[in-house]
């Protein structure tokens, strides 16, 4: 899991309710990356970061708002418009540039009550 | 969209025996990475190929690379019970260093 935490490790939301998952690297790193991943599926991207202060959807961004002030720190809000929000999110960064390769957080299992 | 496309989607075999997982993708890529998932776990980085390259080894992995085909395969030699997880190809790359990930292939590996 490198220098990535996630927390919480499991969260629980209910009807109505934004909540906010946390991701913090210590790697130095620029860019980083908000991934869903539901049972069975592989990971899809809801949004990403080059910079501080600049931030870009992905494929899934509907419902989900984020902000990056800090190089450290990327936290995801799940807000009350997304309706299905039983996930495993996960969390990733890389340096940027050439630098292919992410580095993963542990994740964080949300589910509705 | 998926990009990637692993195959088999399950994939059980013997400790000490070879695994071989395939990885279909549509469009032309800088280059292929694998990952391996724990259940319950976030993804760890194995191996990264580069569109200019064939083959790569790294310890008990071997990753090929046929861009004609579009296609790569992952060889896990030799496995073991610790190797049981999920196997993801991702591709991307470019200006926004974005990744699309296929929906892996569960290995398990029985003792």
């Amino acid at each position: 899991d490198g220098g990535i935490t996630q927390s919480p490790k499991y969260l629980f939301r209910k009807e109505g309710q934004n909540v906010t998952l946390s991701c913090e690297q210590n790697l130095n790193h620029d860019a980083m990356y908000w991934y869903r991943q539901d049972p069975g599926q592989g990971l899809r991207l809801i949004y990403y970061s080059q910079i501080v202060n600049d931030f870009q959807k992905g494929d899934i961004a509907e419902g989900y708002s984020v902000s990056r002030e800090k190089k450290e720190s990327f936290p995801l809000t799940v807000t009350s418009a997304q309706k299905n929000p039983t996930a495993f999110y996960l969390c990733a960064s890389k340096v940027r540039g050439d630098q292919e390769t992410q580095y993963f957080g542990p994740g964080t299992r949300l589910l509705v009550l | 969209s998926q990009q990637g496309e692993e195959d088999p989607q399950a994939l059980s075999i013997q400790e000490g025996e070879n695994a071989t997982m395939n990885c279909s993708y549509k469009t032309s890529i800088n280059n292929l990475q694998w990952y391996r998932q724990n259940s319950g776990r976030g993804l760890v980085h194995l191996i990264l190929i580069r569109s200019n390259e064939r083959e790569k080894h790294s310890g008990r992995l071997r990753v090929t690379l046929d861009t004609s085909k579009k296609s790569s395969s992952l060889l896990i030699t030799a496995s073991r019970a610790a190797d049981t997880a999920s196997y993801f190809c991702a591709t991307g790359g470019g200006s926004n260093y974005k990744l699309t990930f296929g929906k892996g292939t569960l290995l398990t590996v029985n003792p």
